[in-house]
């Protein structure tokens, strides 16, 4: 069992917001840390496998980057929009193992 | 389309009685694996599939049982489902454990 721990639990943010969250798991036996979007009554959607210390992944306005050592990962979105609604779940692997969070819930208010 | 298709996706069922909830991926992966997902708690992994006729435990995978005779499909097999089992499952596949993620629509499960 790995301890994977998402900050903040929940967030509320206005439209056109810039916001970040953070996921921390323990360094050791690290692989590779999977972050995911949820949207409500849909599946989980990859958005980045990031795999190296110092790691920078970007899709659109999300971007993320990756610390190995220390054992974190941000998500960052700038200027947030509605539809960016989501709770965004980070997992690292161990092996062919992952470990989930259990989420940071974002609501954007228009 | 690239999808990965679960069945039943809501499925009440009594204490006892064997069920098995189905996976299948058209994207030819070969890492397969179910999750399940309790409120408060992050998707745990149940079982998952490196290949064909290769598959391991995850986190939580007592009452569960899983095979992988073809590469396309993978189903969850609950022998003798428990009301601890009610839960919302998801099965994933991806490239490689390494490649991103496709998951099921999902299969809500209450054991009464």
């Amino acid at each position: 069992i790995l301890n994977v721990e998402q900050s903040p639990q929940s967030l509320h943010v206005q439209e056109g917001d810039s916001t970040n969250f953070t996921c921390s798991f323990p360094s050791s036996n690290f692989y590779a840390l999977h972050w995911y979007r949820w949207e409500t009554a849909k599946s989980p959607e990859a958005l980045f496998v990031m795999t190296l210390n110092g790691d920078e992944k970007k899709k659109g306005r999300i971007s993320a980057t990756l610390n190995t050592k220390e054992g974190y990962s941000y998500l960052y979105i700038k200027g947030s929009q509605p539809e960016d609604s989501a709770t965004y779940l980070c997992a690292p692997r161990t092996g062919n193992q992952f470990y989930f969070g259990t989420g940071t819930s974002l609501t954007v208010i228009p | 389309e690239a999808q990965v298709t679960q069945n039943p996706r809501y499925l009440i069922t009594v204490t006892g009685k064997k069920l098995t909830v189905t996976c299948s991926q058209n994207m030819n992966h070969e890492y397969m694996s179910w999750y399940r997902q309790d409120p408060g708690l992050g998707l745990r992994q149940i079982y998952y599939s490196m290949n064909v006729e290769v598959t391991d435990k995850g986190d939580v995978p007592e009452g569960y049982k899983v095979s992988r005779k073809e590469k396309r499909n993978f189903p969850l097999i609950l022998e003798s489902p428990s009301p601890n089992q009610t839960s919302l499952y998801f099965c994933a596949s991806s490239k490689g454990a390494r490649g991103k993620a496709f998951f099921g629509q999902g299969t809500r499960l209450t054991v009464v």
